[in-house]
């Protein structure tokens, strides 16, 4: 099972809003709903932000929001913060193959 | 509150087996599943394996499959990743988190527990 494709990284100047993209095949994000969005930042456990390609589990920002369209799930994060400076992932389930994840973005606030 | 603590780090020759523990509180540990994911130095996050607490069912990534054994015992809450025939590319970061009901989604995680395989 491959790891789905994210970019290496993005960047964003406070306040503005950056989308994440995150490709997989028809064997992953594109047979199921069933993506969900880490952040991590270095040293820490990471954090749960999204699951079900859309939803939002208590507590998380609703700065943070997600969606997909065919092979692709897309994380996008408004009104950019310092604190939201970390490495992202996606994660989808991949059938009998298990569970995949990309490969990660880091992304910097400027 | 849910916790997953695991266990310290550890240091290992080349060939030799390591066993990570992840010991759970807060929540009823049958009710939920665990999965196993780690991050090499320099690199992204990958998921291993799985376990079905209250069955003991197991689904593992095909690259781990005859190499990694993952166990619960429900009497102390705790789950097990043992890895076997270590490699220095076994170096990495090890993570247990929670699965939810609903799908392979990791709502916590423990602190991870750092392996080394070195000579």
């Amino acid at each position: 099972q491959s790891a789905l494709t994210q970019p290496a990284s993005v960047s964003g100047s406070p306040g503005q809003s950056i989308t994440i993209s995150c490709t997989g095949t028809t064997s992953d994000i594109g047979s199921y709903n069933l993506v969900s969005w880490y952040q991590h930042h270095p040293g820490k456990a990471p954090n749960f932000m999204i699951y079900e390609g859309s939803k939002r589990p208590s507590g998380v920002s609703n700065r943070f929001s997600g969606s997909k369209s065919g092979n692709t799930a897309s994380l996008t994060i408004s009104g950019l913060q310092a604190e939201d400076e970390a490495d992202y992932y996606c994660c989808s389930f991949a059938g009998s193959g298990g569970v995949v994840f990309g490969g990660g973005t880091k992304l910097t606030v400027l | 509150q849910v916790q997953l603590v695991q266990s310290g780090a550890e240091v290992r020759n080349p060939g030799a087996s390591v066993k990570v523990s992840c010991k759970a509180s807060g929540y009823t540990f049958a009710s939920f599943g665990i999965s196993w994911v780690r991050q090499a130095p320099g690199q992204g996050l990958e998921w291993m394996g799985w376990i079905g607490v209250y069955n003991g069912n197991t689904n593992n990534a095909q690259k781990f499959q005859g190499r990694v054994t993952m166990t619960t015992d429900t009497s102390t809450s705790t789950a097990y990743m043992e890895l076997r025939s270590l490699r220095s590319d076994d170096t990495a970061m090890y993570y247990c988190a929670r699965e939810t009901g609903s799908g392979p989604f990791f709502d916590y995680w423990g602190q991870g527990t750092l392996v080394t395989v070195s000579s």
